[in-house]
């Protein structure tokens, strides 16, 4: 089945850091894949996509490329601000399995930006 | 903007309760789901749908039931709470399957 694994938080940085947050995937053909942010007390919002191998996302600063041979989607930020302090999920879309329709998840690393 | 919103932002309810969390999204979107947060486990879906009156079930239904009688309107229902299903739980939209969901703000549930 499908599956995505983050790394585990928290992650805790100064202002002005660099940010990386791994994300690996299994999947069967060849799906979509997003990062979603969740700031305290909200529902979750779309932060940037990539469809196919080789496209990179980016929105806000951060930046993510669809990596096929290395089945990763790993998240940056150059200079991350205090701002940023929220919950990142890595997720995915499997074409293959039309029947189900919905994203699968990863257990989401929480960030924690000091000034 | 598509603006999907649940009915609470926190609920309180005792055990055996038999209890509706209710979702609406206003842009038309055939396909709703339900998901529950929990702390290192993520979003898992309990239901979705992709039409009016038609639904599926996902990765952990059981002690849940949904309804669809709009096609804007997505409810949950806990038959008989329990206090495992103390959670957070999130409700999204989707144009298409399989292509990025729309999320509301979330309902925290709690069951003593």
């Amino acid at each position: 089945g499908n599956s995505v694994t983050q790394m585990e938080g928290p992650v805790t940085l100064s202002e002005e850091a660099f940010l990386t947050i791994n994300c690996t995937y299994t999947a069967t053909g060849y799906p979509s894949l997003f990062w979603y942010v969740q700031y305290p007390g909200e529902g979750l919002q779309l932060l940037l996509k990539a469809t196919k191998a080789d496209d990179k996302g980016s929105n806000k600063g951060f930046e993510a490329t669809y990596r096929k041979e290395t089945t990763s989607f790993h998240l940056e930020k150059g200079s991350v601000q205090v701002s940023d302090s929220a919950v990142y999920f890595c997720a995915l879309s499997d074409h293959v399995d039309t029947g189900r329709r919905a994203l699968t998840f990863g257990s989401g690393t929480r960030l924690q930006v000091q000034p | 903007d598509v603006k999907v919103t649940q009915s609470s932002r926190y609920l309180v309810k005792r055990t055996g309760e038999k209890v509706f969390l209710e979702c609406v999204q206003d842009m038309d979107h055939e396909n709703m789901f339900w998901y529950r947060q929990d702390p290192g486990l993520g979003l898992r879906l309990i239901y979705f749908s992709y039409d009016v009156k038609m639904k599926e079930k996902g990765d952990i239904p059981e002690g849940y039931s949904v309804s669809r009688e709009k096609k804007e309107r997505f409810s949950l229902i806990l038959e008989s709470a329990s206090t495992n299903q103390t959670s957070m739980y999130l409700c999204a939209s989707s144009p298409l399957p399989n292509t990025e969901a729309f999320f509301g703000q979330g309902t925290r549930l709690t069951v003593v």
